[in-house]
């Protein structure tokens, strides 16, 4: 069955420390992905995709996710959180029409 | 450009009583979507327009919401009647549409929150 499962519920790090959150998909291609960012009370602002080509992309506010075709993952990264990151993250496949979410994980920035 | 306009941001309801979203979304976004996000879960797709059409409503339970997008451009949803686990955010989404990478960039709304009592 298609699916896209982010395995952590909610992570804290500390400011200035690096993140990165998971995302693992289960597709029979490879389905185009994206990474999405939420605020309280806000909407979904994408910030970043993968397509095709290169499987390191670059997105807003210094993000970046790495495609691996043989772990079927999607991981984001950023090297430096900053405060202003805590958020909700989701992870996002699509193939043709098809869009699916992931369950998302919640992100706590310590001082 | 302008985003993707949702109202109203909240309302309260109580169970049984109907409620309405609309939603506009980008100028020249041929792709409309309706997603359900109940508290701490992803979006839940409900509904998929390309224009005026249909494209894929399979998780939208018909018996109490209906949607329509008339003319192509802007949208409704509705509830009739609401029940407690109604209680949600409901997010519209428009995308270019058609085919390539870049149809499916999603550009989402504020979203509307429900609460049902």
């Amino acid at each position: 069955a298609q699916s896209v499962t982010q395995p952590d519920i909610h992570i804290t790090v500390s400011e200035g420390a690096s993140l990165e959150l998971r995302c693992n998909y289960s597709y029979g291609a490879t389905p185009y992905l994206f990474w999405y960012v939420q605020s309280p009370g806000q909407g979904l602002q994408l910030l970043l995709k993968y397509f095709s080509g290169d499987t390191l992309v670059q997105g807003i506010k210094g993000f970046e996710a790495e495609f691996k075709r043989s772990q079927s993952s999607f991981n984001l990264r950023k090297p430096s959180v900053h405060w202003s990151d805590a958020a909700e993250y989701f992870c996002a496949v699509g193939v043709g029409n098809d869009m699916r979410f992931g369950a998302g994980t919640r992100l706590t920035v310590k001082p | 450009e302008a985003g993707v306009a949702q109202s109203p941001r909240y309302k309260i309801i109580e169970k049984r009583q109907s409620v309405a979203f609309w939603c506009n979304p980008i100028s020249g976004h041929a792709t409309l979507y309706w997603y359900q996000q109940i508290l701490g879960q992803g979006p839940k797709l409900l509904i998929q327009f390309q224009n005026n059409g249909v494209v894929d409503d399979s998780q939208l339970p018909k018996d109490r919401f209906s949607a329509e997008r008339l003319k192509g451009v802007d949208s409704t949803l509705k509830i009739q009647p609401a029940k407690l686990e109604d209680s949600a955010v409901y997010l519209c989404a428009s995308s270019l549409g058609g085919r390539g990478a870049g149809a499916n960039v999603l550009t989402f709304g504020a979203g509307s929150r429900l609460t049902v009592l």
